[in-house]
């Protein structure tokens, strides 16, 4: 079955440490998106790609990075930088078809802070 | 930033009644989408409405979309207790890239629907 596969589910994080989160996909999207998703909240944009070696800027770029380096993978990086991590994450995927698709999802990460 | 603002933020109905939820957004879409997600889950894609469109079904799901007053409604008919999830709106708008583009999504509204 093709889809999105987030790892790992949870995931903590000590002071000063950087933590990657990875997202994987199977249905030969182009565009990958990552969202983050505050307790209550909606989704904020962190960044997204539309092809390999390319990605842009979301709302709420600071403290993260992400790669690009093959069409199925797109691991989001939270840095020290980032002061407050604890939320869940959420990457999804969509392609370029004929008028406007929806996004996949994957079942996220949850990353809290030891 | 948030486009989509649903309305109420939550709410809760007995098995078999309807269920109606409100989103509004603030700048022109292209599409409207709905999005759904049950607990510590990732979301899933319910229906898409493009702007031209005033009304679309999906099984028990209509939705309506009135751009003069950028607000669009979902309405769950005869729900039962598996549709207990949260539901977002979302909104496409022009990535920074050529041919891009990105969702914008709302707060989401937290259905309960009691057996």
């Amino acid at each position: 079955d093709g889809g999105i596969t987030q790892s790992p589910k949870y995931l903590f994080r000590k002071e000063g440490q950087n933590v990657t989160l990875s997202c994987e996909q199977n249905l030969n999207h182009d565009a990958m998106y990552w969202y983050r998703q505050d307790p209550g909240q909606g989704l904020r944009l962190i960044y997204y790609s539309q092809i390999v070696n390319d990605f842009q800027k979301g709302d709420i770029a600071e403290g993260y990075s992400v790669s690009r380096e093959k069409k199925e993978s797109f691991p989001l990086t939270v840095t020290s930088a980032q002061k407050n991590p604890t939320a869940f994450y959420l990457c999804a995927s969509t392609t370029w078809g004929q008028g406007f698709q929806p996004q996949h999802f994957g079942d996220g990460t949850r990353l809290s802070i030891l | 930033s948030q486009q989509g603002e649903e309305d109420p933020q939550a709410l809760s109905i007995q098995e078999g009644e309807n269920a109606t939820m409100n989103c509004s957004y603030k700048t022109s879409i292209n599409n409207l989408q709905w999005y759904r997600q049950n607990s510590g889950r990732g979301l899933v894609h319910l229906i898409l409405i493009r702007s031209n469109e005033r009304e679309k079904h999906s099984g028990r799901l209509r939705v309506t979309l009135d751009t003069s007053k950028k607000s669009s409604s979902l309405l769950i008919t005869a729900s039962r207790a598996a549709d207990t999830a949260s539901y977002f709106c979302a909104t496409d708008s022009p990535g920074s890239g050529a041919g891009s583009y990105q969702l914008t999504f709302g707060k989401g509204t937290k259905l309960s629907v009691i057996p």
